[in-house]
């Protein structure tokens, strides 16, 4: 079974500085997504970044940007130019590549709980 | 387009009654899934549905736990006789065939008294 871990249970940021989340995972499986959901205070899970494991390019949507390693499972993510409204909880999740066998559901970390410092 | 739409966004229930979580997905979606997040944790997945059919209910509790996506109306968790222990946000998500993306709703929190 494939499992996610998070190392940081908290992380905190200033404002406009970068801060980077750490994620690793292990899966036996050779094709996979991984995403980054973040978790405001109001509780709604927010897809901010998906990367594709057969794609070698990292990720990036604006300020956000993930450090995909491979051989090393690891899949972090970095903010840039960190914002007030940046924090929140945020969770690393896999998912199988494969549909069969009912494998589309999530897996997730336990998340890091980022805070941002005005 | 409307997002995916989870209600009650609050329930509280006694010990031994019932909690029915209700789910709509997003327009188009054909696939729905149910996770429970208990308080510092993660999600955890619970069950995966599409239209009147279960697909992966692996994470579902074998008792009093179960899980509908009729053809017509909203996705349902049903739990019975809840205990102390169901209290949890419980999360809905959706999404189209063949697409790797999972839209969330904005949960239900779950308070067994």
């Amino acid at each position: 079974a494939q499992t996610v871990t998070q190392s940081q249970p908290e992380m905190s940021v200033q404002e406009a500085e970068t801060v980077t989340l750490s994620c690793t995972y292990d899966t036996s499986e050779s094709d996979y997504y991984l995403f980054w959901y973040k978790q405001p205070p109001s509780r709604q899970m927010i897809l901010v970044i998906r990367q594709e494991a057969y794609k070698q390019q990292n990720a990036t949507e604006n300020r956000f940007s993930v450090n995909f390693q491979k051989a090393a499972k690891s899949f972090s993510l970095k903010i840039s130019d960190s914002q007030l409204g940046d924090a929140a909880m945020y969770f690393c999740a896999y998912r199988s590549f494969s549909t069969q066998g009912g494998s589309e559901k999530l897996v997730f970390g336990k998340g890091t709980k980022l805070t941002v410092n005005p | 387009n409307a997002g995916v739409m989870q209600n009650p966004r609050h329930l509280v229930r006694r010990r031994g009654q019932e909690a029915r979580l209700r789910c709509s997905p997003m327009k188009g979606h054909s696939h729905v899934y149910w996770y429970r997040q208990l308080p510092e944790e993660g999600l955890k997945f619970m069950v995966y549905l599409q239209k009147e059919n279960i697909i992966d209910e692996s994470g579902m509790p074998k008792e009093r736990f179960s899980a509908e996506f009729p053809k017509e109306g909203p996705s349902i968790l049903r739990i019975q006789q809840v205990v102390r222990g169901d209290s949890a946000a419980y999360f809905c998500a959706s999404s189209r065939q063949g697409e790797n993306i999972q839209y969330f709703g904005a949960g239900t929190r779950l308070s067994v008294l």
